[in-house]
C-alpha cells in the first residue's frame, strides 16, 4: 500500500524558517509534490520533484532523496500568511491516471509573530 | 494556466436528498477528473477516478451506488451523493488532467463544502 508520513502541527515565528518533512513508501514513484491548503479552500501548488535534489522558488524549496524515500518543504521569511496546511503528495504512475495523487495527513503550521 | 471551475461552493440540504456537484475544466480538454473527500483537518483521500466516456473507478471503502459519477464530455464531470446522511458532510474537491499534460501540476477545483442536516 501506499504510506506518505508527515508531522501534524509545526509553529514557528515570523521571518524564521520551518522546515516540513515528508516520507514515503509507494509501489512506484513518479513525482512528488507539495501544495499549500488554507482552511476551506482547494490546495495550492507549491513545487515538484522528480529527481534528486533541491528546487528553489523564491521563499519555498523543496528536497528530494528518492533512495531515502524521503523530502522536505523549507519555507523562509515566514510571513503571518504562511499559516496554513502543507500538504505532501506523491504521483505513483505514468500518464493523464497516474496524475492520481496520494496525499499524507498534511501538517499544519502556525506563524507567531 | 489551466483553470477547474467547481460548483456550488456549498451546499447544506436535508437527510435522505440527493446533491449533485459539477466540475469543469473551463480551458482544456480533461480525459481524466479525480474526485477528493477532506474531512476537517484531515487531508485529502481519493474517492475515484473518473474516465471520460467510461465508468469511474472507485477506491476501496467507496460505495459507487452511493456515489454517483458522471463525466459525460471531455470538460464535464458530476459527482451526485445519493441519499445524503450527516456523516456526508465533508469537504469535496475535484481535480483534471489532461492526457497530454506534461507540466506537473494537478489544477484543483476551488471545493465544495456539503453539510447535511
Amino acid at each position: 500500500g501506499q504510506n506518505i508520513d508527515q508531522p501534524t502541527e509545526m509553529t514557528a515565528t515570523e521571518g524564521a524558517i520551518v522546515q516540513i518533512n515528508c516520507t514515503y513508501q509507494t509501489s512506484g514513484f513518479n513525482g512528488l509534490f507539495w501544495y499549500q491548503q488554507h482552511a476551506g479552500e482547494a490546495p495550492t501548488f507549491l513545487s515538484y520533484n522528480v529527481l534528486d535534489g533541491l528546487e528553489e522558488k523564491g521563499r519555498f524549496s523543496s528536497f528530494l532523496s528518492r533512495s531515502k524515500g524521503y523530502s522536505y518543504l523549507l519555507l523562509k521569511e515566514l510571513q503571518m500568511k504562511d499559516s496554513a496546511s502543507y500538504l505532501c503528495a506523491v504521483r505513483d504512475q505514468w500518464g493523464a491516471a497516474g496524475n492520481k495523487l496520494t496525499f499524507g495527513g498534511g501538517t499544519r503550521v502556525l506563524v507567531k509573530p | 494556466g489551466a483553470v477547474v471551475s467547481q460548483h456550488p461552493s456549498w451546499v447544506i440540504c436535508k437527510s435522505g436528498t440527493s446533491v449533485k456537484i459539477e466540475c469543469r475544466s473551463l480551458d482544456f480538454q480533461a480525459t481524466t477528473m479525480f474526485w477528493y473527500r477532506q474531512f476537517p483537518k484531515q487531508s485529502l483521500m481519493l474517492m475515484a477516478t473518473s474516465n471520460e466516456g467510461s465508468k469511474a473507478t472507485y477506491e476501496q471503502g467507496v460505495e459507487k451506488d452511493k456515489f454517483l459519477i458522471n463525466h459525460a464530455s471531455l470538460t464535464l464531470s458530476t459527482l451526485t451523493v445519493t441519499s445524503a446522511h450527516p456523516e456526508d458532510s465533508s469537504f469535496y474537491i475535484c481535480s483534471a488532467t489532461s492526457n497530454n499534460a506534461t507540466n506537473e501540476k494537478l489544477f484543483f477545483g476551488s471545493g465544495t463544502q456539503l453539510s447535511v442536516l
